[in-house]
């Protein structure tokens, strides 16, 4: 079935590191794909997104290029910074169907 | 334009029990998909309603129930509670089923602990 595999557990960066949380997907579509953030307390936030491929989903400094041929997803940041500290969900989405989602990495930076 | 509305935000029930969950969605959603999130499983997904009709469930035994109004408002169900039933459970909605319609937003949440 369709699958996304991400880094797993807690990143602990340093502020004004750079960041990469790895996201691979497994499925014989095609599908959307998309980081979620959530933050304590609250829901998963959509973080971007990228239809197709090629695609490079962009929000607050962060990218992820969506990757066919790799099949791959990967969230990066130049610089981060203590506010980045969330968890962060890949997930996929094929046509109408659910999204699924990623174990969720743990981004914790450090002062 | 109001985000995704859950109630209630916390609850705690005993083993045994039912509990019925609310969600709004945003105005003008149509799809309403449900979400149990837990420690150890992560996020899972329940079951998804569009225009009334239930279009997809997650494999999660009968006592998860749910429905949705003619306003697109949704409840989910859970009947005879069990201690594993202690989750997050989320709701989020979507414009509609089209690609360009897909992305969906989530409300913040029941917390429910089962005793």
């Amino acid at each position: 079935g369709d699958s996304v595999v991400q880094t797993e557990g807690q990143v602990l960066p340093s502020e004004g590191d750079s960041l990469i949380v790895n996201c691979s997907y497994e499925t014989t579509q095609y599908p959307s794909l998309f980081w979620y953030v959530q933050y304590p307390g609250e829901g998963p936030q959509l973080h971007l997104k990228a239809m197709k491929a090629n695609d490079k989903g962009r929000n607050k400094g962060f990218e992820a290029m969506y990757r066919k041929e790799t099949t791959s997803f990967h969230l990066e940041k130049d610089s981060v910074q203590e506010s980045d500290s969330a968890v962060y969900f890949c997930a996929l989405k094929i046509g109408d169907y659910k999204l699924s989602f990623g174990a969720g990495t743990t981004v914790t930076v450090r002062a | 334009k109001a985000g995704v509305t859950q109630t209630p935000r916390y609850l705690i029930k005993t083993r045994g029990q039912q509990v019925t969950l609310s969600c709004s969605p945003i105005s003008g959603h149509r799809s309403v998909s449900w979400y149990q999130q837990t420690p150890g499983q992560g996020l899972q997904f329940l079951f998804e309603y569009f225009s009334e009709t239930q279009r997809n469930k997650g494999n999660f035994p009968g006592r998860f129930s749910g429905r949705q109004f003619s306003n697109s408002r949704s409840e989910m169900n859970v009947s005879t509670l069990e201690l594993g039933d202690s989750a997050l459970y989320l709701c989020a909605s979507s414009l509609g089923l089209l690609r360009s319609q897909e992305t969906q937003y989530f409300g913040p949440g029941t917390r429910l602990l089962v005793l």
